[in-house]
C-alpha cells in the first residue's frame, strides 16, 4: 500500500514566523488532503489538494503530483495554528495518513 | 464545509460495560462513514468502514464482535465498543464522506472525537 510520510515530526516557531511542512507519499495519488487537528482533537480539513498550488488566508498549499510530494506553508503563525497538521491520500476509497508533524507556535 | 456530530464527546465507564458512539453528519448524506481510533501522540488508525444499509468493513486486527458498527441511515453511524476493558481507552473519531462532487471528488469530514476512559 501507499507509505505517507510527513516532516519534520515537531516545530516550534515563535509567533510570526513562516513554516513549510512537508508530505511524501510512495506512489501516485488522485486524492491528498492536509487537516489540522487541533489541541481538543478536532480534525478541520484545510485542502483537497491533489495537484497545483491552492491558498486560503495564511495558509497555502502545493502539490507536485509527478514528484509524489506536497507542502503546507504557514506565513506569519499564530498561536491558534499550534497543533497537529496530518496530510492523508486516498488509495481503495480509504485515507491513509502520514504520522503527523507536531507544531507549537509561541507567543 | 460539511459537519460531522459525535456523541458523546467523553465517556467514562467501568471495565464489562458497553458504551455506544454515536456520529451524525448534519448537512449531508453520508453512503459511507468511517471509524477510527487515536492514541497519544499518534495517527489516525482506521478501524471499519461503515456505508448504510451494509455490514462494515473491518480492518486487520480489529475485533468485529467487540466493535460493532451500525450504519442504519445515509446521517447515523453507531459504534458500540461491548465489554469494554482499560486498553480499549483511546480517542475515537468518525468521519463521513460526501457524495462524489461536480469536480469529480468526495472528501471526509471529521466529528469532534470521543475520549473513552474505561477504568
Amino acid at each position: 500500500g501507499i507509505q505517507v510520510e510527513q516532516s519534520p515530526p515537531d516545530l516550534i516557531l515563535q509567533e510570526g514566523a513562516n513554516s513549510t511542512l512537508r508530505c511524501n507519499f510512495s506512489d501516485s495519488v488522485n486524492n491528498l488532503q492536509w487537516f489540522h487537528q487541533n489541541p481538543w482533537g478536532q480534525l478541520i480539513n484545510l485542502f483537497y489538494i491533489p495537484s497545483g498550488t491552492k491558498q486560503n488566508g495564511r495558509l497555502s498549499a502545493t502539490t507536485v503530483a509527478t514528484e509524489r510530494y506536497s507542502l503546507l506553508y504557514i506565513s506569519s503563525s499564530q498561536t491558534t495554528d499550534s497543533g497537529v497538521y496530518f496530510c492523508a491520500v486516498r488509495e481503495g476509497g480509504k485515507l491513509i495518513f502520514g504520522q503527523g508533524t507536531e507544531l507549537s507556535v509561541k507567543p | 464545509g460539511a459537519v460531522v456530530s459525535q456523541h458523546p464527546s467523553w465517556v467514562i465507564c467501568k471495565s464489562g460495560t458497553s458504551v455506544k458512539i454515536e456520529c451524525r453528519s448534519l448537512d449531508f448524506q453520508a453512503t459511507t462513514m468511517f471509524w477510527y481510533r487515536q492514541f497519544p501522540k499518534q495517527s489516525l488508525m482506521l478501524m471499519a468502514t461503515s456505508n448504510e444499509g451494509s455490514k462494515a468493513t473491518y480492518e486487520q486486527g480489529v475485533e468485529k464482535d467487540k466493535f460493532l458498527i451500525n450504519h442504519a441511515s445515509l446521517t447515523l453511524s453507531t459504534l458500540t465498543v461491548t465489554s469494554a476493558h482499560p486498553e480499549d481507552s483511546s480517542f475515537y473519531i468518525c468521519s463521513a464522506s460526501t457524495p462524489l462532487r461536480a469536480s469529480g471528488y468526495n472528501e471526509q469530514f471529521f466529528g469532534p472525537g470521543t475520549r473513552l476512559t474505561v477504568l
